[in-house]
């Protein structure tokens, strides 16, 4: 167990339609990483956040936007949902920013499985 | 372009047996390098993380060796175990110039199973 709680576990909905996905760090970890993985392609870096405030994006779609809360947690929306959305979506905290110190360990959650019908 | 590729995509071998899983990356300015370790459906759990100055590191049965000249880097598992069947990535940290933060960059991973 990571410590990262991710929920809901399991996600079925319709094309069209937007979701939350939410994410709570493990005591302490100051930043937040969400990553994409679906099934013929690798993990794909979505956002972070460092103690509430957006520190770095990779492929994320305009679709798709998160933040981070005063207590740390963070939520993941995705709207207008399409097929090609369906993954598994983790989300991962670490210590600090990730620039700071290079031995930053990022503990991941067990992911939400998103299932776009 | 910043890359990792990873070889094989895929490996099967026997219990108890050894295997070498390969990585090699074009990412500069490098900052780290990570292996994981991700079995079937679950989040990935970090194995090793080696800067540009360690050349080896050890956890359990799992040795992770850096090039920093060839760029290279492989993870060496010793006398495999019906649990090391799993997904191993490779994921090489870039320093953004001027930034605080480092840019990851993931590798598709190597497909190990370990068959009794």
């Amino acid at each position: 167990d990571s410590g990262v709680t991710q929920t809901p576990k399991h996600l079925i909905t319709a094309t069209g339609q937007r979701v939350t996905l939410r994410c709570s760090p493990r005591s302490g970890d100051l930043s937040v990483y969400w990553y994409q993985q679906s099934l013929d392609q690798g993990l794909q870096f979505l956002i972070q956040y460092y103690n509430g405030e957006e520190r770095a994006k990779g492929n994320i779609l305009e679709r798709f936007s998160a933040q981070q809360f005063p207590d740390l947690h963070s939520e993941l929306n995705l709207s207008s949902l399409e097929l090609g959305d369906s993954a598994l979506y983790f989300c991962a905290s670490s210590v600090a920013s990730g620039g700071a110190f290079v031995q930053d360990t990022q503990y991941f959650g067990p992911g939400t499985r998103l299932t776009v019908l | 372009k910043n890359q990792v590729e990873q070889s094989p995509q895929s490996l099967i071998i026997l219990e108890g047996k050894n295997c070498t899983l390969q990585c090699n990356y074009t990412v500069s300015p490098f900052s780290n390098l990570r292996w994981y370790k991700q079995d079937t459906g679950r989040g990935p759990v970090s194995l090793t993380i080696m800067t540009f100055s360690e050349n080896t590191k050890s956890n359990g049965r799992y040795t992770a060796t850096l090039d920093a000249d060839t760029k290279q880097s492989s993870l060496h598992i010793t006398a495999s175990q019906l649990s090391d069947s799993a997904s191993y990535i490779c994921v090489v940290s870039a320093r953004e110039y001027g930034g605080a933060t480092n840019k990851l960059i993931f590798g598709t991973g190597t497909l190990l199973a370990v068959q009794p």
